[in-house]
């Protein structure tokens, strides 16, 4: 596929459960991205992977979020004990380097549910 | 204070009409502006970046950026209701090795009634 390409697209889950939510990127991308859009909250940062190494994780809200990117390429974002305020839309992005250009494509993104 | 301030709308107007979205933000530090359009229930894309102060024109769009007032704009001329949709700014500095992240405003949600 020629975007970024995210699963599952939407995901239902009870309180307390854990979830993983995976990101493909655009081939040949080497800075990955995670982010999370609230309702009314806008865009917000989480990690940023450049190859396999996460320089910059700072936006992680709690230590039950986790994320890991491996071949330099998938990366899954990993929620433990899941609580509704994390319910949002995560989104994944990717660009050819790390860019100050807002040079990030977008996938379509996961829509998290706790119930 | 936010360090980028947009506000939500919802903006609506008529098939035609001039738009002008804005944001401002606290944090002179910035010096790279981006506008994105998300469409319902998909991703942001990018629309238009310029760096620093200035005008920066594509087709339809215009983005404006006034680093003295710390205020940034996005003209639509002869708006389409295909232009309905939600506008994000972002930002971010100018530092060697950067990560890239950006600062995203919330958003203006665009409608364009034919």
């Amino acid at each position: 596929g020629a975007g970024v390409s995210q699963s599952p697209s939407n995901k239902v889950t009870e309180k307390g459960k854990d979830v993983e939510l995976r990101c493909d990127p655009i081939s040949g991308h080497t800075a990955l991205y995670w982010y999370r859009q609230s309702l009314g909250q806008g865009l917000e940062f989480l990690i940023y992977f450049q190859g396999n190494s996460a320089p910059d994780k700072s936006g992680l809200p709690s230590d039950r979020f986790s994320a890991e990117r491996t071949g330099g390429s998938v990366s899954t974002l990993t929620i433990q004990r899941t609580q509704q305020e994390d319910s949002a839309v995560y989104l994944c992005a990717s660009s050819p380097r790390a860019s100050n250009t807002g040079e990030l494509f977008f996938g379509e993104g996961s829509r998290l549910t706790v119930l | 204070q936010k360090e980028v301030e947009q506000d939500p709308g919802p903006l609506s107007v008529p098939e035609g009409a001039i738009v002008s979205l804005n944001c401002t933000y606290s944090n002179s530090a910035f010096q790279y502006f981006m506008w994105y359009r998300q469409y319902s229930r998909k991703g942001p894309e990018l629309l238009m970046y310029t760096y620093s102060s200035g005008n920066k024109e594509d087709g339809r769009f215009t983005a404006q950026v006034d680093k003295s007032s710390k205020y940034i704009s996005l003209f639509i001329r002869d708006s389409q209701p295909s232009d309905s949709a939600t506008y994000l700014c972002a930002m971010s500095f100018l530092q060697g090795g950067s990560q890239g992240n950006l600062i995203f405003g919330k958003g203006t949600k665009l409608s364009v009634k034919p």
